[in-house]
């Protein structure tokens, strides 16, 4: 069974940073891609990033480009978002997703149950 | 990149067909065909519910299909039925190796 987990949700004040990770288990995980879509509490998703199978490629929404960070350890089947500079528009739950051919590989087949940035001072 | 257009609202009386417009631009959902639908209930995750403009993944009800014209995708419900109740969402690949998510709308049984 496909699980993603995420952690590392909290309170931040504005400026400040923060290091999300999303543990998975029931794929082979070095072989997909993988995203950090969020959602401001009772707003509409927002894709955020995206990583390939290595590493060697990511791609990050405007509006966090230059202050998100996406990266993944193979090794430890764990995707992470690292964010800096963090604002009080990104607030939201931060869901990791994946990819997969039952999903025609450009889809989110499988979620996360999201975890929680508050920016606030 | 701009969020697509999707009617906030729609809703329909119980076996009723109701369908929720997508509408994106010709780097988006016009691009490629790989526009997928999501059904989210408050406080869960989304749902894969059409991938690849008209695709069901297994365990997805026929009653939900997907197409696409143009540049505007759209989610038909067939037999509507209070469990349909949701918030819906598209999303696209885009040109720029992103994607891009639409605004959501949200489904009422009346």
């Amino acid at each position: 069974e496909v699980q993603l987990m995420e952690s590392g949700g909290g309170l931040v004040q504005p400026g400040g940073s923060l290091r999300l990770s999303c543990a998975a288990s029931g794929f082979t995980f070095s072989s997909h891609w993988l995203h950090w879509v969020r959602q401001a509490p009772g707003k509409g998703l927002v894709w955020v990033s995206q990583i390939n199978t290595d590493g060697s490629i990511t791609t990050y929404a405007d509006s966090v480009k230059g202050r998100f960070t996406i990266s993944r350890d193979n090794a430890k089947n764990t995707l992470f978002l690292q964010m800096n500079s963090l604002r009080a528009e990104d607030t939201a739950f931060y869901y990791c997703a994946l990819t997969s051919a039952s999903g025609g590989w450009y889809a989110y087949d499988y979620w996360g149950q999201g975890t929680l940035v508050t920016v606030s001072s | 990149q701009s969020a697509l257009t999707q009617p906030v609202s729609v809703s329909g009386s119980p076996g009723q067909s109701i369908t929720i417009s997508c509408s994106g631009t010709s780097s988006d959902v016009g691009a490629y065909n790989y526009v997928s639908w999501y059904q989210q209930f408050p406080g869960r995750a989304p749902k894969l519910m059409i991938f690849d403009v008209t695709k069901r993944p297994s365990g997805v009800s026929d009653r939900f299909s997907g197409s696409k014209s143009g540049n505007t995708a759209s989610l038909t419900i067939s037999g509507l039925q209070a469990e349909d109740e949701a918030d819906y969402y598209c999303t696209s690949f885009t040109y720029y190796n992103t994607y891009v998510f639409g605004t959501g709308t949200k489904i009422t049984v009346l």
